[in-house]
C-alpha cells in the first residue's frame, strides 16, 4: 500500500532563517506531487506540483522552491523565512490515471 | 480566483440528523471531489464524482453534481460525532489536468 510522510511535523522558526520541509512517498512509481499551504481556517492554496523529477511548477510567486531530486521526494525550501510564510503545509501525491489525491499529515510552521 | 465555493461556511447538526453541504464552480470540470480534514490533520479524499455522473452514493455519503448549474452537494446521512470536521470540495478543471483547486471548505460539527 502507498504511503505518504512529511517531516517535521512542527517548527518555529525566526524570520530569516532557512527552510527545508521533506516529502517522501512509498509504495508508488512516478507520482506527481503537490505542496499546499492552508492559512488558519482557510482552503488549500497550491504551491507547487511535479509531474517527474526535475519537473517543478510553480503557481504562486513568493518566497519558495521546490525541488524534487528523486521519484518519490519532494522538498519545500526558503532561504529567508518572512513572517507570511506561517501556516499548515501539506504534500500531496496523486498517479498519473486518477484524480484522487492523498495527503500527508502535513507541516505546521510558525516564523516568529 | 477560487474554484470551488462552498457553503454553508460552518454547519452545526445533532447526531443522527443529516448533513447537507454545497459547492458551487465556475468553469468547465473533469471531475468533482469532496475531501475531509479533521483539525490538524492533512486531507482525506471522500468521494470523486466525474463530469458525466449525476449522482454517488458511498456508505452514509451521497453526492450528486449538476453541471449546468455549475454545483455539487454532499449529504452525510445519520451523522455521527466522528464527522466532526472540515469538508472541501475541489475541482478537476477541463483542461488544467492534475491540478485541483479547493474550495475554503466547511466546518461540519456533530453534537453528540
Amino acid at each position: 500500500s502507498q504511503t505518504i510522510h512529511q517531516w517535521p511535523a512542527t517548527l518555529v522558526q525566526p524570520v530569516g532563517s532557512p527552510l527545508s520541509l521533506e516529502c517522501t512517498v512509498e509504495g508508488t512509481s512516478n507520482p506527481n506531487l503537490y505542496w499546499y499551504r492552508q492559512a488558519a481556517g482557510r482552503g488549500l492554496q497550491l504551491l507547487f506540483y511535479s509531474v517527474g523529477i526535475g519537473q517543478i511548477s510553480s503557481e504562486v510567486p513568493q518566497n519558495l522552491s521546490a525541488s524534487r531530486p528523486q521519484d518519490r521526494q519532494f522538498i519545500l525550501s526558503s532561504k529567508k523565512l518572512l513572517l507570511s510564510d506561517s501556516g499548515f503545509y501539506l504534500c500531496a501525491w496523486m498517479t498519473g490515471f486518477s484524480y484522487e489525491q492523498y495527503f500527508g499529515p502535513g507541516t505546521r510552521l510558525t516564523v516568529t | 480566483s477560487q474554484q470551488g465555493e462552498e457553503d454553508p461556511q460552518a454547519l452545526s447538526i445533532q447526531e443522527g440528523e443529516n448533513a447537507t453541504m454545497n459547492c458551487s464552480y465556475k468553469t468547465s470540470i473533469n471531475n468533482l471531489q469532496w475531501y475531509r480534514q479533521n483539525s490538524g490533520r492533512g486531507l482525506v479524499h471522500l468521494i470523486l464524482i466525474r463530469s458525466n455522473e449525476r449522482e454517488k452514493h458511498s456508505g452514509r455519503l451521497r453526492v450528486t453534481l449538476d453541471t449546468s448549474k455549475k454545483s455539487s452537494s454532499l449529504l452525510i446521512t445519520a451523522s455521527r460525532a466522528a464527522d466532526t470536521a472540515s469538508y472541501f470540495c475541489a475541482t478537476d478543471r477541463a483542461g488544467a489536468n492534475s491540478k485541483l483547486t479547493f474550495g475554503k471548505g466547511i466546518t461540519l460539527s456533530v453534537r453528540p
